[in-house]
């Protein structure tokens, strides 16, 4: 139980493009996801969290408005890389718990994004 | 402020025991994880500790001990399918977990 199903897992696209990833729960429902970036050799660093129905919480240093996070149902949060840039190629990670606040993440299986 | 220590890389034989710790500082605490992950891939739950002492679970067994700050996760008969980096997670006050870089494990035959 508790799957996590990221898409795509890989994607390259060319500069000044956006990017959508998605992020669904597949046996449970997640009123909470978090997004997650990690470069080479780097620890994973929280970017967001996704609220089911309202808006999500950034990080310091994250810009909104670059990474724009939907969060529409109890099942699929998504995030759009808008106006991709090569400093944007990481491995993105979404993760959610499937019960109580110190229940263990489930980690998708990420999406590793290259921009030209 | 809060951080977490453990070593950067480490080194094992097949077929042998390996202890990776770590110590941590957060502002509150609502337990550890440990988490493994393979190159290029996301992290997968191990083990969860809250109270001190040893959890054990199979091959692997997490040990926390909260007045000392520390964890442990020892890892026996290790497999070549084991190299990958542990990631040791305190989570703080706000049930944020807190990520270090982990500890690259390196099996050798």
């Amino acid at each position: 139980g508790a799957v996590v199903s990221q898409h795509p897992s890989r994607v390259i696209c060319k500069s000044g493009t956006s990017v959508k990833i998605e992020c669904r729960s597949l046996d449970f429902q997640a009123t909470t996801m978090f997004w997650y970036r990690q470069f080479p050799k780097q620890s994973l660093m929280l970017m967001a969290t996704s609220n089911e129905g309202s808006k999500a919480t950034y990080e310091q240093g994250v810009e909104k408005d670059k990474f724009l996070i939907n969060h529409a149902s109890l099942t699929l949060s998504t995030l759009t890389v808008t106006s991709a840039h090569p400093e944007d190629s990481s491995f993105y990670i979404c993760s959610a718990r499937s019960g109580q606040e110190n229940s263990p993440l489930h980690f998708g299986n990420g999406t590793r994004l290259t921009v030209t | 402020g809060q951080n977490i220590d453990q070593p950067t890389e480490m080194t094992a034989t097949e077929g042998a025991i390996v202890q990776i710790n770590c110590t941590y500082q957060t502002s509150g605490f609502n337990g550890l994880f440990w988490y493994q992950q393979h190159a290029g891939e996301a992290p997968t739950f191990l083990s969860y500790n809250v109270l001190d002492g040893l959890e054990e679970k199979g091959r692997f067994s997490s040990f926390l001990s909260r007045s000392k700050g520390y964890s442990y996760l020892l890892l026996k008969e290790l497999q070549m399918k084991d190299s990958a980096s542990y990631l040791c997670a305190p989570m703080d006050s706000n049930y944020q977990l807190i990520w270090g870089a982990g500890t690259k494990l390196i099996i050798k035959p």
